[in-house]
């Protein structure tokens, strides 16, 4: 079964990290793009970062130079490297599949469940 | 980044109807466009993308339509079952950007 798993989630102080895990079955995370989204509670989705199956990798402006994508292929595992958090990083954090191998220009496939990250005192 | 707004925000219906959501973009996008069904607590599901390929799996009662600035959701004869949100997604360009969402529920 094609399926997402994540982990890691959270209670985290403001500047405090964190890293989250999703682990992949049914498919290489490494033969993928594969995305970050985060859904702030009562709010809509927020695509954040994206890794290319070539290894490039993409943030959006709001955790740039913050958060981190990487994947570890022997684990077929996709990570986010949270540091420096803030209140506004709490949110529900999706990992989720491109639907196509060959382009990163596509939609959303499969998704994880998702994990609670809170960022409070 | 590209910005879309959705139209209405709420939508009440009652099972059997035809519902009509809308989703408008800042610039052109060709048809790089999908739709997602969320339920509360679920992450979303993929219903659509190019603007109206049906997901493998998702009733053909959902349909899509539109292309370059406006797009179109449809629900032929709402279920039960699609009391849910939904959301519009540009994959035209990074930042991949979603609509505010329009949340279907009972009249």
């Amino acid at each position: 079964e094609v399926q997402l798993v994540e982990s890691g989630g959270g209670l985290v102080q403001p500047g405090g990290s964190l890293r989250l895990s999703c682990a992949a079955s049914g498919f290489t995370v490494s033969s993928n793009y594969m995305s970050w989204v985060r859904q702030a509670p009562g709010k809509g989705l927020e695509w954040v970062s994206v890794i290319y199956s070539g290894g490039s990798t993409y943030y959006a402006d709001s955790v740039k130079g913050r958060f981190t994508i990487s994947r570890d292929n022997s684990k077929n595992t996709l990570y986010l490297q949270m540091n420096s958090l803030r209140a506004e990083d709490t949110a529900v954090y999706y990992c989720a599949r491109d639907r196509d191998t060959k382009d990163p220009l596509d939609a959303f496939d499969i998704w994880g469940q998702g994990t609670m990250v809170t960022v409070s005192s | 980044a590209i910005w879309m707004t959705q139209s209405p925000s709420l939508l009440s219906a009652s099972t059997g109807d035809r519902v009509t959501i809308s989703c408008r973009m800042s610039q052109g996008i060709s048809s790089y466009l999908a739709w997602y069904q969320q339920k509360p607590g679920k992450a979303p599901e993929l219903l659509i993308y190019a603007a109206s390929t049906l997901q493998s799996g998702v009733p053909s009662r959902f349909s899509g339509s539109g292309s370059g600035t406006d797009f179109t959701l449809t629900i032929s004869c709402l279920q039960s079952e699609d009391f849910a949100t939904y959301y519009c997604q540009q994959y035209y360009s990074f930042p991949f950007t979603f609509g505010p969402g329009t949340k279907v529920d009972i009249k």
